[in-house]
């Protein structure tokens, strides 16, 4: 049981360069979010899905998209890369029922963009 | 438009003390859930504590309390008897319309702890 892997652990991208991070789950979890952290201001969620096929955007979706079309996968696709992008991008799933409805999170993508 | 606000951003405590980290919300929603993570330097996100809207007691894993004053919207994490490895960062967040199947979650800022010895 592996829980929530995030692939690649560091990337580095040029201005205009688009990438997909990938998140993958293999607990059957129904939720699945994207965060990213930027220092002294926490985690932002930038789109969640609530299952295959659905999903929504969060706080700052801007310049991201992503598609959920298993239970297992959740990819944040970065269409055209920012220097603002630059942070450490969590991926976290959860399951619907019962609580504590507390998230598993990956152990993060740390992206820079020049 | 819910909100999540840790007002502390450092906070130091003597190892073997109690600590705690305030936290303060903001939902219009009756059914929601509170929760704190850890967050240690190696970066990862460890769940600590969960309490419900609905839930009467204050919710308990082992050195950790969540004092949750409903009408205050309050949800402070108390760590009893300080360790050294508690020092690390702590984040409180807030899921909303859990009684409609709501999913979203917000985090706050953060806390960063350091126990010193």
């Amino acid at each position: 049981n592996a829980g929530v892997t995030q692939t690649p652990k560091f990337q580095v991208l040029k201005t205009g360069q688009s990438m997909t991070l990938q998140c993958a789950q293999d607990m059957n979890h129904e939720y699945m979010s994207w965060y990213r952290q930027d220092p002294g201001m926490g985690l932002r969620l930038i789109h969640y899905s609530v299952g295959a096929g659905i999903t929504d955007q969060g706080e700052v979706p801007n310049g991201y998209n992503v598609s959920r079309s298993t239970t297992e996968d959740f990819p944040l696709r970065l269409l055209s890369a920012a220097p603002s992008q630059t942070s450490v991008y969590f991926c976290a799933s959860s399951q619907g029922a019962p609580p504590p409805y507390e998230q598993y999170f990956g152990p993060g993508t740390r992206l820079t963009v020049t | 438009a819910q909100k999540i606000t840790q007002t502390q951003p450092g906070m130091f405590v003597q190892e073997k003390e109690a600590v705690t980290l305030d936290c303060t919300y903001d939902t219009s929603d009756q059914s929601y859930g509170l929760f704190w993570y850890k967050q240690p330097s190696s970066g990862e996100m460890i769940f600590l504590i969960y309490q419900g809207s609905y839930d009467e007691q204050n919710a308990t894993e082992g050195r950790y309390s969540l004092n949750f004053q409903k009408a205050r919207k309050s949800a402070n994490l108390v760590i009893s008897a300080s360790q050294l490895g508690d020092s690390a960062m702590y984040f409180c967040a807030m899921r909303e319309g859990l009684d409609t199947g709501g999913f979203k979650t917000i985090f706050g800022a953060g806390t960063r702890l350091f126990v010193k010895a």
